[in-house]
């Protein structure tokens, strides 16, 4: 079974640029999410798709970040401007009915 | 007091040994709690889910679940240089599955 899959990996840009990443979840798997770890913290949930509609974007900043997912499948997110601590890894992750969630490798972006 | 609290760490033991990592939690969280283990520039791979009170055992890993104290263990037994990494706890907060994760703690076992 193919696992969670994220492009880039790496990105650099510079502030005030805007950046979009991309996450295909597990075949099958009707929940994905966006998280955002920042060194030395645990992962942060930004955004929760259950299908293509959000079940939960609390913790999003709405002001830059933005998240689809269309077709109930893959999705995108983006910051639009980036700001310096925006600098973290965002990972991507999908469950099934079941809690346990299975995350992608991870974009480490870096804003300068 | 935050949702999922760990000792950062960190946690150094000595090849072979048992590796004990704790949890606790405050009761804004629900009964389905997860440990991942993260290596160094990789992303969280899950290795335990627990959901009810007691142990449950995996090959060299066992997680604990105490309800009455709020806190989920992870023991690693015959600890290996392999399983140096941060250990991630998690819990389901909220009504969606959400998760909710702490700081980690940073294991090194030593030859």
């Amino acid at each position: 079974e193919a696992g969670v899959a994220q492009s880039p990996r790496y990105k650099i840009i510079e502030k005030r640029q805007s950046v979009a990443f991309w996450c295909n979840p597990i075949s099958g798997h009707a929940t994905l999410y966006w998280y955002q770890q920042i060194l030395g913290q645990g992962p942060k949930l930004l955004i929760q798709f259950q299908n293509n509609g959000v079940v939960d974007d609390s913790q999003l900043p709405k002001d830059r970040f933005s998240a689809e997912r269309l077709k109930g499948v893959d999705s995108t997110l983006k910051i639009q401007p980036a700001k310096l601590e925006d600098s973290a890894v965002y990972l991507c992750a999908s469950s099934s009915l079941r809690d346990e969630q299975f995350f992608g490798p991870g974009t480490r972006l870096t804003v300068l | 007091q935050k949702e999922v609290e760990q000792n950062s760490g960190p946690l150094s033991v000595p090849e072979g040994a048992i590796a004990s990592l704790n949890c606790t939690y405050s009761d804004r969280v629900s009964q389905s709690f997860f440990w991942y283990r993260q290596y160094s520039g990789k992303s969280p791979e899950l290795i335990m889910s627990i959901y009810s009170n007691g142990d449950k055992e995996d090959g060299r890993f066992t997680a604990q679940l105490n309800k009455a104290s709020q806190y989920v263990s992870l023991l690693i037994r015959d600890s290996q240089p392999s399983d140096s990494a941060t250990y991630l706890c998690a819990a389901v907060t909220g009504g969606g599955n959400k998760l909710t994760f702490g700081t980690g703690t940073q294991l090194k076992v030593e030859l």
